[in-house]
Formats: C-alpha cells, structure tokens, sequence
C-alpha cells in the first residue's frame, strides 16, 4: 500500500486566521491524484479538494488551497479566514489507479 | 436524491457471529469499496469492485467477504474469523476507471462486537 503521512495529528486556529495542514507521501508513479477529505463529528466524509498529479498549477476551492510539491512528495492544505464550520478531521488521500490510501488524520478546532 | 445509504447506523453483535453491512447507492456508480476506521487511523482498504459479480481485495481483507450481484449494492460480511471487527465501517462509490473521480462515501455503520 502506498504511504501517506500526515505528521500533524492536531492543529488549532483562531476563527478567520489561516491554517495549514501537511501531507507527505511516497510514490515512484508520475500519474496519481490527491485528495483532501473532511470528516466533521457527524464521521461523513466529505471532499474538500483535488489535484492531478501532472497538473503544476494548485488547486483552489473558495478559502481552500493546496500547495503541491511534487518532487518533494508533499500536498498541503492551507485553510483560510477559518469558520467554526471547519472544525473536523482532515484526511490527505493519494489515489492510483482504483485504490485510494489515507493518511491517519488532523483534527482541526476552531477557537471562536 | 442520489446518495449513498448505509444500515443500520449502530450494530451489535456477540463475538462468533458473522455480520453483514448493508451499502446501497442510487448514483449510477459502476465503483464501490469498503473501508474500516479505528481511532487514530485513516481509512483502510477492505474489499473494491469496479464492476457487477467482480471485486478484489483491499490491504486487510482478511475476515471479510463481499459480494456485488447488483449494480447498486455491495454488502459486506464480518466474519467470525476477523479478529478484532469492531470498527467504524465506510462505504463509497464512484465513476469506473482511472480518471479523476471522486469518491463519494455513506454516512458509516458503527459496529462493535463484544
């Protein structure tokens, strides 16, 4: 199974400051996509953001963005002007070919 | 609506019965897999299927089985042969193939087995 790293288990931020998770994985495949997942405590996981692998440009959804390095193997979700609604666990997740593989997780609160 | 539908939410069972999970989709999805969360953990691998009466193993398929005899459903059987089953289990679906799809994923049967 393909490995990916999420060296943070807990981050805290203040409401409309920004946050950035880290992701590492390891590959020797040049094709692959990464994915960002939010699990809130109602456990539904729910995507927050993409990115294709040969794609250099970052992904961009509203206050999400990603940081893609890919010689460096990394994929960092930055998290900006958060809102309460934010607070979840955020899984990294690598996908090739059929099999997606996660990270263990960063739990993300929210200070109000 | 189009989603994913997963019961029941909590189930029990008594250690040395086998257990099935129920996973339906109204998406069209030709993908499904099965995937279990403990604490502290991401999601694991347990069993896939791209296509009707077709599956394959995930990373930890041992004491599971599955079937895909429907387009639609894709249960999943705890048996009593795995070793430690109580976990949160997760269903998905997505578009066949290889392209940059998305998984779309149940809301989870919490099962614990005493």
């Amino acid at each position: 199974a393909q490995t990916v790293t999420q060296s943070q288990p807990e981050m805290s931020v203040q409401e409309a400051e920004t946050v950035t998770l880290s992701c590492t994985y390891d590959t020797s495949e040049s094709d692959y996509y990464l994915f960002w997942y939010k699990q809130p405590p109602s456990r539904q996981m729910i995507l927050v953001i993409r990115q294709e692998a040969y794609k250099q440009q970052n992904a961009t959804e509203n206050r999400f963005s990603v940081n893609f390095q890919k010689a460096a193997k990394s994929f960092s979700l930055k998290i900006s002007d958060s809102q309460l609604g934010d607070a979840a666990m955020y899984f990294c997740a690598y996908r090739r070919e059929y099999k997606l593989s996660f990270g263990a997780g960063t739990t993300v609160t929210v200070r109000a | 609506d189009g989603g994913i539908t997963q019961s029941p939410k909590y189930l029990f069972r008594k250690e040395g019965q086998n257990v099935t999970l129920s996973c339906e989709q109204n998406l069209n999805h030709d993908a499904m897999y099965w995937y279990r969360q403990d604490p502290g953990q991401g999601l694991r691998l347990i069993y896939y299927s791209q296509i009707v009466n077709d599956f394959q193993k995930g990373d930890i398929a041992e004491g599971y089985s599955v079937s895909r005899e429907k387009k639609e459903s894709f249960p999943l059987t705890v048996t009593s042969a795995q070793k430690n089953p109580t976990a949160f289990y997760l269903c998905a679906s997505s578009l066949a193939g290889t392209g940059f799809y998305e998984q779309y994923f149940g809301p989870g049967t919490r099962l614990t087995v005493t």
